[in-house]
């Protein structure tokens, strides 16, 4: 157990919804990092905040936006959902903003999209 | 462009018998190398960060290896614990990592 926790498990919901998942780091983590996973593109990585604040962007869409709390817990937003964002969404946290810190993987919230 | 490739895809083993996974890179100015592992279903878990050309680490039956354009993980007398995908990620910026396709190992009793 990597101390991360993700919810839902996982979520079902149909072309041009929205979804909110939720990511809580390792206690004292002040970086959550989220990636998607998918069998064409392997792990992929979204978004970082620190303490607050968004760090880096990687390979998010316009329709996938992210926000990280007081309590340092984030929320993924993905909105105008596709087929194609099916996929597992994986938060990791770390305790710094360098992404040289190891970065703890939660066990993922895997989409589908019907 | 690919910066991160990994083979073979998968590989398949007796128990105890050992061999190595690769990973190549493209990133100039490597700054960091790591290895994770990931059962079906769970998120990846860290094994091993690399530094620089000649580094070694080693974890239980797990060895990470690096020179200047590639990495490898040497799994010694594997057990069917030992399978997993292996993946590989590299520091391609000062925020981003960039993983591989990972490596799937079987390991049969």
């Amino acid at each position: 157990d990597s101390g991360v926790t993700q919810t839902p498990k996982h979520l079902i919901t149909a072309t041009g919804q929205r979804v909110t998942l939720r990511c809580s780091p390792r206690s004292g983590d002040l970086s959550v990092y989220w990636y998607q996973q998918s069998l064409d593109q392997g792990l992929q990585f979204l978004i970082q905040y620190y303490n607050g604040e968004e760090r880096a962007k990687g390979n998010i869409l316009e329709r996938f936006s992210a926000q990280q709390f007081p309590d340092l817990h984030s929320e993924l937003n993905l909105s105008s959902l596709e087929l194609g964002d099916s996929a597992l969404y994986f938060c990791a946290s770390s305790s710094g903003g360098a992404v040289t810190d190891t970065q703890y993987f939660g066990p993922g919230t895997r989409l589908t999209v019907l | 462009e690919d910066q991160v490739t990994q083979s073979p895809e998968a590989l398949r083993l007796q128990e105890g018998e050992s061999s190595s996974l690769n990973c190549s890179y493209t990133v100039s100015g490597l700054r960091g190398l790591f290895w994770y592992r990931q059962d079906p279903g769970k998120g990846p878990e860290f094994l091993f960060t690399l530094y620089s050309a000649g580094e070694e680490k080693e974890k239980e039956r797990l060895k990470a290896t690096l020179t200047k354009k590639e990495s490898f993980l040497h799994i010694t007398a594997p057990k069917p614990e030992d399978s997993a995908t292996y993946l590989c990620a590299v520091q391609v910026n000062d925020y981003k990592l960039s993983f591989g396709a990972g490596t799937t190992v079987t390991v049969r009793a």
